[in-house]
This record gives C-alpha cells, sequence and structure tokens, in this order.
C-alpha cells in the first residue's frame, strides 16, 4: 500500500461545485502540504500544515480551503470549482524531526472542471 | 522569492550515453536541494536530497552535485537507458521559508533505443 494515499485519482466536474480531495499518510510524519502542477509552472503550494492545529497559506491558496482532520489526514477543497483549477494535485508529507526533512508525494489527483 | 530553473525543458539521448541535468536557483540560503523524478500521470518520487553543506550525493548510476555559492546543482546519469525516460525536477528549501519547496518547472528525459 502507498504511504500516501490520495482519493479521487480522477474527477471531472462542473463549474460552481463544491469538490474535495482527500489524503492519507501511513508515514506518522507530522507535516502535509498541497501542491498543483499545471504544465510549464511547475508545482505550487496551495496551503500546507505541520500539526492538527497549524494550517498555512500557501502562493495560491486563493479559491481553496483545507481541514487537517487528523495528523494522518488533510483534505483541500474548493468551494465553487472554476475551470482554471483544472490541474494535477499532490498531497505531501515530511518529518520535522529528521534532519534530511525529504518530501514524499501522493500519486496525485488529476481534476478536471468543465 | 527564491526561483528556481531548469535547463534545458526537454532532452532526447540515444541509449548507453551519459547526459548532466542542470537546476540554478536565485538564493543560495538553501537547507537542502533535491532531484525527483516524475512518471507521466505519477507522483513524484525522491532521488536525491544534498543538505547545504554537502557537495554531492550518489546512488547508483546518479550523482548529483550542489554549488551553492554559484546557485546551481547538476544531476549527472550515466549509462541511460530507457526505463530513465520521466521528468526530473529539482526542489529547494530555502531558510525562513519554513519547510516549503520551491520547485523547478523540470526536464523531460527521453531515451531512445
Amino acid at each position: 500500500d502507498a504511504d500516501v494515499t490520495q482519493t479521487p485519482r480522477n474527477r471531472i466536474t462542473k463549474t460552481g461545485k463544491r469538490i474535495m480531495l482527500e489524503c492519507s499518510q501511513t508515514k506518522g510524519h507530522d507535516r502535509m502540504y498541497w501542491y498543483r502542477q499545471d504544465p510549464g509552472l511547475g508545482l505550487r503550494l496551495i496551503y500546507y500544515s505541520f500539526d492538527v492545529k497549524d494550517i498555512n497559506k500557501g502562493e495560491i491558496s486563493d479559491g481553496y480551503s483545507v481541514s487537517r482532520q487528523a495528523q494522518a489526514k488533510f483534505s483541500l477543497s474548493l468551494e465553487s470549482a472554476i475551470p482554471n483549477q483544472t490541474a494535477l494535485y499532490f498531497c505531501a508529507t515530511s518529518d520535522s524531526g529528521t534532519e534530511r526533512n525529504t518530501i514524499y508525494f501522493g500519486e496525485g489527483s488529476w481534476l478536471t472542471v468543465v | 522569492k527564491q526561483e528556481v530553473t531548469q535547463i534545458p525543458a526537454a532532452l532526447s539521448v540515444p541509449e548507453g550515453e551519459n547526459l548532466v541535468l542542470n537546476c540554478s536557483f536565485t538564493d543560495s540560503a538553501i537547507y537542502n536541494l533535491q532531484w525527483f523524478r516524475q512518471d507521466p500521470g505519477k507522483g513524484l518520487t525522491s532521488l536525491l536530497l544534498i543538505q547545504s553543506s554537502q557537495r554531492e550525493q550518489t546512488s547508483g548510476r546518479l550523482n548529483a552535485s550542489l554549488d551553492k555559492s554559484s546557485g546551481r546543482s547538476t544531476l549527472y546519469i550515466a549509462a541511460s537507458q530507457p526505463g530513465d525516460s520521466a521528468t526530473y525536477l529539482c526542489a529547494v528549501l530555502t531558510f525562513g521559508t519554513a519547510s516549503k519547496l520551491t520547485f523547478g518547472t523540470g526536464t523531460r528525459l527521453q531515451v531512445t533505443l
């Protein structure tokens, strides 16, 4: 089983609909992140959380919200989806207790807004 | 604001060639630099992580170097194979950014038979 699991892996939704992307991890890491990837723009950070009570905006948080339900779960919501939110979304985790700060990514969630 | 650039954007080489991928960054106050591999439609897999105090890291046929003062890193792939075909991304962790990585846009590598 994957250490970082994202659901759904693929979703097509209509403009204006609410959609949630979920992420769970079994690595026991305290830090979790949501990124989106667009062609030619690389990965950009949407939100990040350093523990259950700590939520921070990334560089492109407008139009998104998050919830850290437990140390192992971090969900991303689009309250009213718009077509330019069509992208590949990644959840990631890291452990603040290690010097290496290696980051681990999920397989990604393809979201298409029509 | 940290900016990370990867050149070239795409590269095609015949099997067996040695190759170098380049990564440059604008702020040298980094904690570490990581190289990732991404297969089409898949997540990112960490290949090598170099701490700011290190000059290079090796894993199998991969060797990554870091010159922090000039803001450059290279990923050297020896004896390339078709299975190496993927997009390679570098990312830096900059001091004062609360563990937020800044990614380059990647180099898409195609190794042909």
